[in-house]
């Protein structure tokens, strides 16, 4: 499968614990995103990478989120003190980045978070 | 800020009437781009539009970019229950790759 991957695919936490997802694009796609969504919602930005470099987080992202990229490869999004407002689908989608036109972004299958 | 509006929010139609969903963006966009998400899957990609006035076609699906581009449609001829799903528009903000997605339509096809 050369598609974008996700894990994990579900996640039930606890309010206050932390929790990290992985995301893993499409070969030798530059840029990497992340969105949440919710139900009945499109996809809300969270943050993106180019390579390993972040260049925009959204002012959604409050200080508990942090994403890295640290090989320019995988991408990790932790939140820190889950809070039941969290729960959402975490999206990532990785596009081929040529140029600063907009392309096609491939999105992953997500990890659906449930915060009790 | 940029907002993009779909609608409408709902379509409940019978198999093998047509279907149209509408988008509405506040500002002018460099491309569109159409995205369906099954139920419980993610989104998928369609296709993108670029220029003023654009129409596409993929087999029963139109797509249209209007001329002043900050609206765009897509029509579904004849449909059938594989195209149940939620329409997604999508443009980029300002000069960035990142995606602002439609608030979608929701496609419910009866047999």
């Amino acid at each position: 499968d050369t598609g974008v991957s996700q894990d994990p695919r579900h996640k039930i936490t606890k309010r206050g614990q932390n929790v990290t997802f992985r995301c893993d694009p499409i070969s030798e796609h530059n840029r990497l995103y992340w969105y949440r969504q919710t139900l009945g919602q499109g996809p809300e930005f969270l943050t993106y990478f180019q390579n390993e470099a972040q260049l925009e987080k959204s002012r959604l992202l409050s200080d508990r989120f942090s994403a890295e990229r640290p090989k320019g490869s995988f991408s990790t999004l932790e939140i820190q003190r889950t809070e039941q407002g969290d729960s959402a689908m975490y999206l990532c989608a990785s596009s081929t980045g040529q140029g600063a036109r907009a392309d096609t972004q491939y999105f992953g299958p997500g990890t659906r978070l449930t915060v009790l | 800020g940029q907002q993009v509006m779909q609608i409408p929010q709902y379509q409940h139609v019978q198999e093998g009437e047509d279907f149209t969903t509408y988008c509405n963006s506040s500002t002018t966009l460099s491309n569109i781009q159409w995205y369906k998400q099954r139920p419980g899957g993610h989104p998928v990609f369609l296709i993108q539009l670029v220029k003023s006035g654009e129409v596409k076609k993929q087999k029963r699906l139109t797509f249209q970019f209007g001329e002043a581009k900050k609206n765009s449609s897509l029509h579904i001829t004849a449909t059938q229950t594989t195209d149940v799903g939620t329409y997604f528009c999508a443009g980029p903000f300002g000069n960035t790759d990142k995606l602002i997605f439609g608030t979608g339509t929701r496609l419910q096809v009866f047999p």
